[in-house]
């Protein structure tokens, strides 16, 4: 069983549309983060967020944290080829493990 | 780039053997994380080193073992390969010891065992 499941697991939209990915648990993280990640690559960091609530923008990107934090969404204004990749969601439980997500596979196409 | 290097990148081997997975951490981290990435699991935290002692476990077999050297490089050994053994090996590393500062990965070892 995982304990970050994410949805949806592939999206393929054309250039210039909007979309949402969520990741969702059970359990009550101390903070989230959010990695892309290119075939061939190891995942690159996007965002931490930690506070439940909390809203973070990075250009197009806009990172949310449920209230309870045990849920987050990635909002991506305006998709461009260049956001195609896998995009993971890791939650910490206490200071000891990151756990990743089942990630969602993401595709734009021009 | 982001500063880890890990070799090899690729590595093809029989069920049965060992072998070694090396990991360079970005200069200053002084902590070294290895996870495994299948296709069933996704991705899946072994282990971390901090300043050359182990800090946490995660899902690691007993047939894997790791260790950070005096230079902070990290090597993993998978010993008695299994067919599902084959996956991406990734090293990340961070400068402190808590998991939720920012790692950086390496861009992976692929292990494939036939």
């Amino acid at each position: 069983t995982q304990l970050l499941e994410q949805s949806p697991q592939f999206l393929s939209i054309q250039e210039g549309e909007n979309l949402t990915v969520y990741c969702n648990s059970s359990s009550v993280f101390s903070s989230l983060q959010w990695y892309r990640q290119e075939p061939g690559e190891g995942p690159v960091l996007l965002v931490t967020v930690v506070t439940g609530g909390e809203v973070k923008k990075l250009k197009r990107l806009t990172f949310q944290f449920g209230d309870a934090r045990k849920d987050s969404s990635l909002h991506i204004t305006a998709a461009q080829p260049g956001d195609t990749g896998l995009y993971l969601c890791a939650g910490l439980l206490g200071n000891e493990k990151l756990t990743f997500g089942t990630g969602t596979r993401l595709t734009i196409i021009p | 780039d982001s500063g880890v290097t890990q070799t090899p990148k690729h590595l093809i081997t029989a069920t049965g053997q060992r072998v070694t997975l090396r990991c360079s951490p970005r200069s200053g981290d002084l902590s070294v994380y290895w996870y495994q990435q299948s296709l069933d699991q996704g991705l899946q935290f072994l282990i971390q080193y901090y300043n050359g002692e182990e800090r946490a476990k995660g899902n690691i077999l007993e047939r894997f073992s790791a260790q950070q050297f005096p230079d902070l490089h990290s090597e993993l050994n998978l010993s008695s390969l299994e067919l599902g053994d084959s996956a991406l090996y990734f090293c990340a590393s961070s400068v402190g010891q808590l998991p939720n500062q920012p790692q950086h990965f390496g861009d992976g070892t692929r292990l494939s065992i036939l």
